[in-house]
């Protein structure tokens, strides 16, 4: 079955630091690829995707890059914010699949940003 | 921008009791999802809806679940008999297609049953 693996966090950086919080997955089919964030007290919120192989999603200085060849789909931001601080899930989405789109997450991974 | 509104945000109930969680998906959407979020743990798929049945369904999502949408605006989880381990955070989604297309959460329900 689909299954995605995260970094054990928590992690936390200074303002203005570099992040990478790791992602890899296993799936049979020809998966999409999300991050989600979810800040304190509220829900899930889409951060990027990428749907193909060598896709880079990018929004809000955030990006992750679909590496086939890996099975990986990394989280990098160059210089956070404290504002950046929640929990970051990692997501497949098997597109090719009989899955009528279900989501398989990560566990998530706290990100503390200090001022 | 389109939301997808769940009410209410926060349900305390007592054990063996009946709840109904309540979400409206953004209107143009056709698939429907319920995942639930146990505190300090991953985030699980119960059951995705399409067409007014429902289309997949995880092991969780055994006889106490149920889902209905009667007028394809509302979309319900209900739980009979509730129990301890049935505290959680309740995220409805909704998407216009399945693979590839983002997926649009609301805000959750917090369940707690004491």
């Amino acid at each position: 079955g689909n299954s995605v693996t995260q970094m054990e966090g928590p992690v936390t950086l200074s303002e203005e630091a570099f992040l990478t919080i790791n992602c890899t997955y296993t799936a049979t089919g020809y998966p999409s690829l999300f991050w989600y964030v979810q800040y304190p007290g509220e829900g899930l919120q889409l951060l990027l995707k990428a749907t193909k192989a060598d896709d880079k999603g990018s929004n809000k200085g955030f990006e992750a890059t679909y590496r086939k060849e890996t099975t990986s789909f990394h989280l990098e931001k160059g210089s956070v914010q404290v504002s950046d601080s929640a929990v970051y899930f990692c997501a497949l989405s098997d597109a090719g699949g009989t899955s009528y789109g279900k989501l398989t997450f990560g566990q998530g991974t706290i990100l503390t940003v200090h001022p | 921008e389109p939301e997808v509104t769940q009410t209410p945000s926060h349900q305390v109930t007592q054990m063996g009791q009946e709840v109904i969680l309540r979400c409206v998906p953004i209107s143009n959407h056709l698939y429907f999802y319920w995942y639930r979020q146990i505190l300090g743990q991953k985030v699980e798929f119960l059951v995705s809806f399409y067409n007014n049945e429902i289309s997949e369904k995880s092991e969780i999502f055994d006889d106490q679940f149920s889902v209905e949408s009667p007028d394809g605006s509302n979309f319900t989880l209900k739980i009979r008999s509730t129990k301890l381990e049935d505290s959680a955070m309740y995220f409805c989604a909704s998407s216009a297609g399945h693979g590839n297309y983002g997926y649009t959460f609301g805000s959750g329900t917090r369940l707690t049953v004491v």
